[in-house]
């Protein structure tokens, strides 16, 4: 099974900065990675697909990249509604698997 | 608007059953792998379980696989999930969720809590 290991697990930041999180996979699942998005009380919303495409009615401030086992996803401005729980998922492998979470809260 | 409703959740004791249903609108439920996934309160996302379009192909977590039962009937755009044996450690909420390797749309989902 292919462990996803999220960093940080908490990322404290004020609405307008850069957000940058951090998905590493234990073995290279080249770019079959997907980003959700937790709000409290809310199902998770796909928000990257294919490690760098946006699903669709997503803002483009939200980006992601990587391939093989690192990938990043880059929040460019904060908007009050972005802070939430963020998890990876890959789908390289079955059985798939997400990671554990980051959490972006506010500073 | 794609929409899915899951319902079924309630509280049963360790080595009860309940049957939890997902009905769907807003897309050609045939047309897609659907999937259970679930969360422990407070804790990340755990795959139960995906089904394939026609029903021939179908995968569980090894944490569920004897227990649990997916199923799905496309005339009635619905997909089920038949859970036998329940222990303390499947409470959760579950979503039912469209798609298999990459899960786009997700219902709210439907809380399950083993407890005696």
């Amino acid at each position: 099974e292919i462990v996803l290991t999220q960093s940080p697990g908490t990322l404290s930041l004020s609405p307008g900065e850069r957000a940058t999180l951090s998905c590493r996979a234990s073995e290279s699942i080249t770019s079959s990675l997907a980003w959700y998005q937790q709000r409290p009380g809310q199902a998770p919303r796909l928000l990257i697909y294919d490690a760098s495409s946006r699903a669709t009615g997503i803002p483009d401030r939200f980006g992601g990249s990587g391939s093989g086992t690192d990938f990043t996803l880059t929040i460019s401005r904060l908007e009050p509604e972005d802070f939430a729980v963020y998890y990876c998922q890959q789908y390289g492998y079955s059985p798939y698997t997400f990671g554990q979470g980051t959490k972006l809260e506010i500073k | 608007q794609v929409q899915l409703v899951e319902s079924g959740g309630g509280l049963v004791n360790p080595g009860g059953s309940l049957r939890l249903s997902c009905t769907v609108s807003g897309f050609t439920f045939s047309d897609y792998y659907m999937s259970w996934i679930r969360q422990a309160p407070g804790k990340g996302l755990e795959w139960v379980s995906f089904m394939s379009r026609g029903g021939n192909t179908i995968y569980y977590a090894d944490s569920v696989k004897g227990r649990f039962t997916i199923s799905r009937d496309n005339a009635k755009n619905s997909l089920f999930l038949q859970m036998n044996s329940l222990r303390v450690e499947d409470t959760a909420l579950y979503y039912c969720a469209r798609g298999s390797k990459i899960p786009d749309f997700w219902g709210q989902g439907t809380l399950v809590s083993v407890a005696s």
